[in-house]
């Protein structure tokens, strides 16, 4: 696609029910990463795929949060028993690996915003 | 571990006028890549201007420019010529040279412009 996609847009649950993020990152690239912004706060790193090795997992707040991404492409984010402070939009970028120390520009996308109730 | 802080929470400018955005960052690492990124109500984060830390001079795109002090771990985003289309929150954003690691961000600074 032209850009990186995120599903759903919005996303309203209740309490300690599971919820699947979904990003669709532009054909090609080969680093995935996600991230939350709560309200009022800046981005704050989950988790980012590069390539085929192990996934960096430093910035998962606990472990409710997984993330997988399937043929190294679509990546879906998934919080299990959501707790109200989960309560955030999640933004995805994706990137491509030129070489070490390339400024690879993050592409993002529209995020997706989880209630919950 | 890094850290970026934006200052100033809310800022506002007249149309047409020049506006500068603060940013400071921690870092002791002598090699890494500091970003302005705008993000309007439509949630879409849009890369500003981007800067590397070997390169002493400026990085400008259009209306829009960087004065980056190494030594000061200053990295203030001067908007000149203000338009209504640029309000919006911008965040100044650190990464290493090393790999394509995560972005460390600051909280941001919502720009209003007054027409």
């Amino acid at each position: 696609g032209a850009g990186v996609s995120q599903s759903p847009s919005n996303k309203v649950t209740e309490k300690g029910k599971d919820v699947e993020l979904r990003c669709d990152p532009i054909s090609g690239h080969t680093a995935l990463y996600w991230y939350r912004q709560s309200l009022g706060q800046g981005l704050e790193f989950l988790i980012y795929f590069q390539g085929n090795s192990a996934p960096d997992k430093s910035g998962l707040p606990s472990d409710r949060f997984s993330a997988e991404r399937t043929g190294g492409s679509v990546s879906t984010l998934t919080i299990q028993r959501t707790q109200q402070e989960d309560s955030a939009v999640y933004l995805c970028a994706s990137s491509f690996l030129k070489g070490q120390g390339s400024t690879d520009t993050q592409y993002f996308g529209p995020g997706t915003r989880l209630t919950v109730l | 571990a890094q850290t970026v802080t934006q200052s100033q929470p809310e800022m506002s400018v007249q149309e047409a006028e020049t506006v500068t955005l603060s940013c400071t960052y921690d870092t002791s690492e002598s090699d890494y890549y500091l970003f302005w990124y705008k993000q309007p109500p439509s949630r879409q984060m849009i890369l500003v201007i981007r800067q590397e830390a070997y390169k002493q001079q400026n990085a400008t795109e259009n209306r829009f420019s960087v004065n980056f002090q190494k030594a000061a771990k200053s990295f203030s985003l001067k908007i000149s010529d203000s338009q209504l289309g640029d309000a919006a929150m911008y965040f100044c954003a650190y990464r290493r040279v090393s790999g394509n690691t995560p972005l460390v961000f600051g909280k941001g600074t919502r720009l209003s412009v007054i027409a």
